[in-house]
């Protein structure tokens, strides 16, 4: 079966950086497009990057543009998200989660991660 | 401020229909982008509920049911049930923005 787990979160102070994983298995992980979304505490949903099954394009968010960087490693079925010069409202649960066929919507997705920043 | 507008809540009685809105502009929904939902029950990962506007993933009850029309879109849920309290989340593609994009989620109260 399909399964999305995270790993990574963690207090932070603002400023500093941040490595989340996401390990996946049940599935051919290189063929298949991957997100990041987030939830800050009590908000909706935010998408914050993908990155494509090859990892040769990559797409942010606005809001982390430049601070945040997608990556995967296909070899270990793994996604990383690197977040840098976090802040405050960078606080919230982060999820993995698949693409289906590149069709832009996401079908399976993680348990997510707690991020908090605050000094 | 969401790309993508929902009511932040609507309520209804067990077996009544419910409905949740979706109001997107041109460069999303009424680009023709496709419009998707996710169920989010409290303190768990948003859950698919209908992809492609109106395609169900295997295992969705049959009395979840979206539409798409124009810059808008739609969730119904007929007959309601008190398991289908939680929050749920239009979500699309916006072309200027270049990014997947959410509604602000609403809350279904089963009262």
């Amino acid at each position: 079966q399909v399964q999305l787990v995270e790993s990574g979160g963690g207090v932070v102070q603002p400023g500093r950086s941040l490595r989340l994983s996401c390990a996946a298995s049940g599935f051919t992980f290189s063929t298949y497009d991957m997100h990041w979304v987030r939830q800050a505490p009590g908000k909706g949903l935010e998408w914050v990057a993908m990155i494509w099954s090859d990892g040769t394009n990559k797409y942010y968010a606005d809001s982390v543009k430049g601070r945040f960087t997608i990556s995967r490693d296909n070899s270990k079925n793994t996604l990383s998200l690197q977040m840098n010069s976090l802040r405050a409202e960078d606080t919230a649960v982060y999820y993995c989660a698949r693409d289906v066929n590149s069709e832009g919507y996401f079908d399976y997705w993680g348990q997510g991660t707690l991020v908090t920043v605050s000094s | 401020q969401s790309v993508l507008t929902q009511p932040p809540s609507v309520s209804g009685a067990p077996g009544q229909r419910v409905t949740i809105s979706c109001t997107g502009s041109s460069s999303n929904i009424g680009a023709g982008y496709d419009v998707h939902w996710y169920q989010q029950l409290p303190g768990t990962a948003p859950k698919l509920l209908i992809y492609g506007n109106s395609n169900r993933p295997s295992g969705v009850p049959d009395r979840f049911s979206g539409s798409k029309s124009g810059t808008s879109a739609s969730l119904a849920i007929t007959g309601v049930q008190a398991e289908d309290e939680a929050d749920y989340y239009c979500q699309s593609y916006d072309s200027s923005l270049s990014a997947w994009v959410f509604g602000g989620g609403t809350k279904l109260t089963v009262l």
